[in-house]
């Protein structure tokens, strides 16, 4: 199956905006989903479908494609969306995620 | 409020098997599909399999097909994975992961996943 391919880490300014990109063919044919993942915790999904936000997920967070990539992005990072970040697409066969990002807030 | 809670994890040689299992709570278990989701120390996530809403259609990664069932029994609220013939590539933290709904691949619920360490 295809692979979803994230930059190892990204970092950004308290305050600033960031963009977390997500590379992939199954992105041309379905929505990407995000997670956030902090040390010894479970994920948390963040943006899923076209751009959609689970109650509670601050509306910082904001998700896009086009063609076959994928972009999560938080505008105006706090320091408490310090995490790794990892998107997921289904594909043919069942799901795959990519390899994660890992966000440092500065 | 969801929740999911995983347990069967632990020590297991080469080659072994173990079950785990989620119990679910808070929502109709029934209506959902389900996902196992594992993610090895220090590495990101892997999907593992899917089970829809009734148990009639099952999905597997290619790296544990052959060796590992998904099951559930919507009776007790509980999902499970039978895992045998394990490798050492298999020590992970396993999670159960909730489907959104309607089949749409996107994990809005997680358990706070059980340890599987596959060594002699």
């Amino acid at each position: 199956s295809s692979e979803l391919t994230q930059d190892p880490a990204v970092s950004v300014a308290l305050g600033q905006t960031v963009r977390i990109t997500c590379q992939g063919d199954s992105l041309r044919n379905y929505y990407a989903s995000w997670y956030q993942q902090k040390p010894g915790q479970a994920p948390v999904l963040v943006i899923y479908a076209k751009n959609d936000r689970p109650s509670g997920i601050p509306d910082r967070f904001s998700g896009s494609s086009s063609r076959n990539t994928a972009s999560l992005t938080i505008t105006g990072a706090q320091a408490e969306d310090e995490a790794d970040y990892y998107c997921n697409s289904r594909d043919s066969i069942g799901s795959q995620f990519g390899g994660g990002t890992k966000l440092t807030v500065l | 409020e969801v929740q999911l809670v995983e347990s069967g994890g632990g020590l297991v040689q080469p080659g072994g098997s173990l079950r785990l299992s989620c119990a679910a709570s808070g929502f109709t278990f029934s209506s959902y599909e389900m996902n196992w989701v594992r993610q090895a120390p220090g590495k990101g996530l892997e999907w593992v399999s899917y089970i829809s809403s009734s148990g009639s259609t099952i999905y597997y990664a290619d790296s544990v097909k052959g060796r590992f069932t998904i099951s559930r029994d919507n009776a007790k609220n509980s999902l499970y994975l039978q895992m045998s013939s394990l490798r050492a590539e298999d020590t992970a933290v396993y999670y159960c992961a909730r489907d959104l709904g309607s089949t749409s691949w996107y994990f809005d619920s997680w358990g706070q996943g059980t340890l599987v360490t596959v060594s002699s």
